[in-house]
């Protein structure tokens, strides 16, 4: 069974640095995209960041709201992916997922359960 | 960027209505463009992708159509389930984008 398990979110200052974990299980990650995309508190879906399989030398691509700030990674033995998330703005308050795209057609067919980041001081 | 305009950004239908969401790209995504559900408090969930497939396991009663800059969901006969916020997103560009969402309540 495909599972995705976030963890590291919480409370920090502006300014402060974060690293999200996305545990993955049931497939392995060297096999597909991964992302993230964030849900600010009653708002919509905005996709964060991706990160390219192995065939692909592991490219990454940013939305333009965190480029420079944030970085996607991933750790193939340990099967997970993280975000690394520094000089976090209040506007960087959100739920962040972590999705699986699926080959070929590049959808997020697979999604973990969330894990709440909230910058404030 | 390609924006996404979903409309109606909100509907209130009853058990049973057929119901229409439709998603209008700002420009051409091919058939680059997905359906997602999302109940309160979860992980969305991937209903249709390319513009018409529909994920395994997702009932029949949800169907995609469209290509190019015109897309819609439909629902055939609303089910006390699908209370439910709507979102459609492209993939045919980074960054990649989603609509602003349509929430579907009971009337």
């Amino acid at each position: 069974e495909v599972q995705l398990v976030e963890s590291g979110g919480g409370l920090v200052q502006p300014g402060g640095s974060l690293r999200l974990s996305c545990a993955a299980s049931g497939f392995s990650i060297s096999d597909h995209y991964m992302d993230w995309v964030r849900q600010a508190p009653g708002k919509g879906l905005e996709w964060v960041a991706r990160s390219r399989n192995k065939p692909n030398n592991y490219a990454t691509e940013y939305a333009a709201s965190v480029e420079g700030r944030f970085t996607i990674s991933r750790d193939e033995l340990k099967n997970s992916l993280f975000l690394q998330m520094n000089s976090l703005k209040t506007e960087d308050t959100a739920v962040y997922y972590c999705t699986r795209r699926r080959a070929g057609d590049w959808t997020f067919d697979f999604w973990g359960q969330g894990t709440l980041v909230t910058v404030s001081s | 960027d390609i924006q996404l305009t979903q409309s109606p950004s909100f509907l209130s239908a009853s058990v049973g209505d057929r119901v229409t969401v439709t998603c209008r790209p700002s420009r051409g995504v091919h058939n680059y463009l997905a359906w997602y559900q999302q109940k309160s408090g979860k992980a969305p969930k991937l209903l249709v992708y390319a513009a018409s497939t529909l994920q395994s396991g997702v009932p029949p009663r949800f169907s995609g159509s469209g290509s190019g800059t015109e897309f819609t969901l439909t629902i055939s006969s609303l089910q006390p389930e699908d209370f439910a916020t709507y979102y459609c997103q492209q993939l045919n560009n980074y960054p990649l984008t989603f609509g602003g969402g349509t929430k579907v309540e009971i009337k």
